[in-house]
């Protein structure tokens, strides 16, 4: 299994410009979650979708839309992109087992920055 | 509410010398996990704890879970260079799973060999 997978790794955009980051897990997981991390901010929670067809807001979704098609992908697009946005992007993934137990998988990141 | 405070935000030590992370909550919380993440890498899944007063060890490193469920600690025995890192503790928010994780701002851990 390759786990949870994140493309590109890097990416320099222009303000204003639109993209789409992409991930993808072979883990069959239903639960799938985008986080960004800035420096002394740990992570922080965009979208989180718990199955196909399903997504809901984090704690910081603004100028960010996800879609969950498949239970595989879960590509995350910026919209209009902003210097604020610059920051490094984790995808990760999780299944519910029994109890409580439901490690989340985390992405390599991809690393974003906008001019 | 959901957030969770952890302390230190850095710690340098001389390896061989014992480190320690705290994590505190204002409210109860279900469970809490705690992830690695090493320079340069992703978050990587350490343990889960849910018990009052509960106790894990995994080699050199042991995790505990507050007896009112609103604080956690882990604590690194002999510190090693394979140790360096940053720690965060993380909740999942009452009632949802940890696709919803509120994260601490870490604690970067360095060592001097």
């Amino acid at each position: 299994n390759a786990g949870v997978t994140q493309t590109p790794k890097f990416q320099v955009l222009k303000t204003g410009q639109s993209m789409t980051l992409q991930c993808a897990q072979d883990m069959n997981h239903e639960y799938m979650s985008w986080y960004r991390q800035d420096p002394g901010m740990g992570l922080r929670l965009i979208h989180y979708s718990v199955g196909a067809g399903i997504t809901d807001q984090g704690e910081v979704p603004n100028g960010y839309n996800v879609s969950r098609s498949t239970t595989e992908d879960f590509p995350l697009r910026l919209l209009s992109a902003a210097p604020s946005q610059t920051s490094v992007y984790f995808c990760a993934s999780s299944h519910r087992t029994s109890g409580y137990t439901d490690t989340q998988y985390f992405g390599p990141g991809t690393r974003l920055t906008v001019l | 509410g959901q957030q969770v405070m952890q302390i230190p935000q850095y710690q340098h030590v001389q390896e061989g010398e014992d480190f320690t992370t705290y994590c505190n909550s204002s409210t109860t919380l279900s469970n809490i996990q705690w992830y690695k993440q090493r320079p340069g890498g992703h978050p990587v899944f350490l343990i889960q704890l849910v018990k009052s007063g509960e106790v894990k060890k995994q080699k050199r490193l042991t995790f505990q879970f507050g007896e009112a469920k609103k604080n956690s600690s882990l604590h690194i025995t002999a510190t090693q260079t394979t140790d360096v890192g940053t720690y965060f503790c993380a909740r999942p928010p009452r009632g949802a799973g940890s696709y919803q994780l509120t994260f601490g701002k870490g604690t970067k851990l360095s060592v001097i060999p």
